[in-house]
This record gives C-alpha cells, structure tokens and sequence, in this order.
C-alpha cells in the first residue's frame, strides 16, 4: 500500500530535550516536507527537499533541522525543543514539485513540550 | 500574515444549503489546490486549478481559478453531512516555484 508514515504519533516531551520525528514513504517520490498545523493558521511549510541531499528551508524554520540522506525518509530533528514548538506536524511527499503534483500526506505526530 | 487568507474560518450549516469558500492572495500562484482534511488524519487532495479563469466540478463540488491567479474559490451544492471537514487551499507561487503554501483552512460543518 503506497503510504507516508510517521513516528511517533503522540509525544510529551520537556523544553530542551533533542527528539527526532521520522518520516518515510514507499511510492519514490523525489519532493517531501515537513509542515506544523497551528489553529488559524492552516499548514505552515518547515522544511523541504527536492531530493537526496538537497534541503531547503519553508516558512518557519527556526528551531527545525532535516537531513535527505535515502529518498525514502526524512526525519525531522528538534535538537532543543522549546515550548513554542507544541504543534501537530505532518510530512508529506510528492512524485515533484510540479505545481500539478498530489502531495501525499502522513497521520501526523502530535508533539507537546512542557 | 499568511500567503493564503480563506474565509470564513468557521462555517456551520444545515443539510442542503449551498454554500462558497474563499482563498485569496496578493501574490500570483502557478497553480492552486484544494485539500479536504478530516480529524486525526492528514488533508487529502481535492483537486488542482491550473490556468486563470478555469472551473472545474467534482460531483457537488465547484471550483474555481481566479482570472489572475490570485484567488480561488470553492462551491458546495447541497452540502451533507459527510462534507464536514477542514477544507484548505494550496499552492505554489509562481516566484519561487519550490515552496509551498496552504491557506489559513476553513473549518465546515454541515448538522443533518
């Protein structure tokens, strides 16, 4: 089955202690990305990448880092999480970056930071 | 300030009503998309306007593509109750073709 997941689902974690958020897909896609859902204010884009080894930042990425080192995964690294960073974040991947592509979306991974 | 402003945020409304949806941008978008998201779960794509001015139908559903690409809409025709959801515009600007923006959301729910 052509999916995106993700891991965790849910964590509770305290301010300034590194977690990593993985994120793979099984369709060989080239484009994904990391977005954090925020009430009002829709999805914001974190970090994205057009490919193995290229990364490139969205619109908010303070305190995000990401590495593409296989096609396949794309862990999102939060080395000292803050309280600001509560959120629920989805990753996503798409066949490109052509502005017809279907981004394919996870579960999402519900993060509080206490 | 968000790329993307939709509105209304909320809207609730009975079984049958009709009802729009707005996505509005001061920036000109290559294309535009509508995703349907519902609890615990991620959006799912509705579908893709790509030239200004376009419409396109999916069943009860209307969409449309602004004539300057800067807007979107999207219309339910006697909505139901399954078209309750977090309906959310997307798209990429045609000045930095690599990023993405998603609307602010509006959130519908149709009460049978």
């Amino acid at each position: 089955e052509a999916q995106v997941t993700q891991n965790p689902r849910y964590l509770i974690t305290v301010t300034g202690k590194k977690l990593t958020v993985t994120c793979s897909q099984n369709m060989n896609h080239e484009y994904m990305s990391w977005y954090r859902q925020d009430p009002g204010l829709g999805l914001r884009q974190i970090y994205y990448s057009m490919n193995v080894e290229v990364t490139d930042k969205g619109d908010v990425p303070e305190g995000y880092k990401v590495s593409r080192k296989e096609k396949r995964n794309f862990p999102l690294i939060l080395e000292s999480p803050s309280p600001n960073q509560t959120s629920l974040y989805f990753c996503a991947s798409s066949l490109g970056q052509g502005m017809t592509d279907t981004q394919y979306f996870g579960p999402g991974t519900r993060l509080t930071v206490l | 300030t968000q790329l993307l402003e939709q509105s209304p945020q909320f809207l609730s409304i009975q079984e049958g009503e009709n009802l729009t949806v707005y996505c509005n941008s001061s920036s000109v978008f290559s294309s535009l998309q509508w995703y349907r998201q519902e609890p615990g779960e991620g959006p799912v794509l509705l579908v893709t306007v790509v030239t200004g001015g376009e419409v396109k139908k999916l069943k009860r559903l209307t969409f449309q593509f602004g004539d300057a690409r800067k807007d979107s809409s999207l219309h339910i025709t006697a909505a139901q109750p399954g078209d309750t959801g977090l309906y959310l515009c997307a798209g990429v600007r045609r000045d930095t073709g690599n990023q993405f923006y998603f609307g602010t959301g509006t959130s519908l729910t149709v009460i049978p």
